[in-house]
């Protein structure tokens, strides 16, 4: 069984629409995150998601915006795709907050043209 | 927030040990040091993690000086599928969600 999944695998879109890219975890862990892999492959947090408690990084424009349905998943909801979004995203879980053994899915490659 | 510094690219031969240093010279008191694999078209796998001295397990070592500004990350006899990135990351253990600062990566090439 896959512990952390993501759908889709691939996304390609135009710029100005409205997309989302699924996450789901059956680990258990009580914090989710993502994270965006651009072309140069440096990895970069962008949420962190805890029972709730939602911790943003300060430089992820507002158009990104994270939805957890329950603790099971956090979806990633970007509006008003731009070329620069175009990247892999990285979902991951971990236990808790404390733990950094973070479990990441396969990544979504998102494509903006 | 730590920033943190690799060596963009090594390569090795099989049998060998790889080690990889990563500086993060302005670490604060609660941060952790955990290295990560990954490995094309993957997520990053997790290696180890530590906050001083060593820390070792079955596929690696981790060596934190007194002062913690560097980490090295050693790989005892590599094979060809070691081939992959490592990267560092180094965070705080509390409400870590955006002080979480990966390196750039490590490419490590193992030859046969």
């Amino acid at each position: 069984d896959t512990a952390v999944s993501q759908t889709p695998k691939y996304l390609v879109t135009q710029m100005g629409n409205d997309k989302s890219i699924k996450c789901e975890q059956n680990l258990g862990h009580d914090t989710m995150y993502w994270y965006k892999q651009d072309s140069k492959k440096f990895l970069k947090i962008m949420f962190s998601y805890n029972n709730k408690e939602l911790i943003i990084n300060e430089t992820v424009p507002n158009r990104f915006s994270p939805k957890s349905p329950d603790k099971a998943h956090l979806n990633l909801h970007i509006n008003s795709l731009e070329l620069g979004d175009s990247a892999v995203y990285f979902c991951a879980s971990s236990p808790g907050q404390g733990s950094y053994e973070q479990y990441f899915g396969p990544g979504t490659r998102l494509t903006v043209t | 927030l730590a920033k943190t510094t690799q060596p963009i690219s090594m390569d090795s031969y099989e049998g060998q040990e790889v080690n990889i240093t990563c500086s993060h010279n302005n670490i604060a008191t609660n941060d952790y040091i955990t290295w990560y694999q990954q490995f094309p078209s993957q997520g990053p796998r997790f290696i180890i993690q530590g906050y001083k001295t060593k820390v070792t397990n079955e596929v690696a070592s981790l060596f934190i000086p007194a002062d913690r500004k560097s980490s090295t990350l050693s790989l005892p006899r590599v094979s060809l599928s070691d081939t992959a990135v490592y990267y560092c990351l180094v965070g705080a253990s509390k409400a870590a969600g955006n002080k979480l600062t990966f390196g750039g990566g490590t490419r490590v090439l193992v030859k046969p």
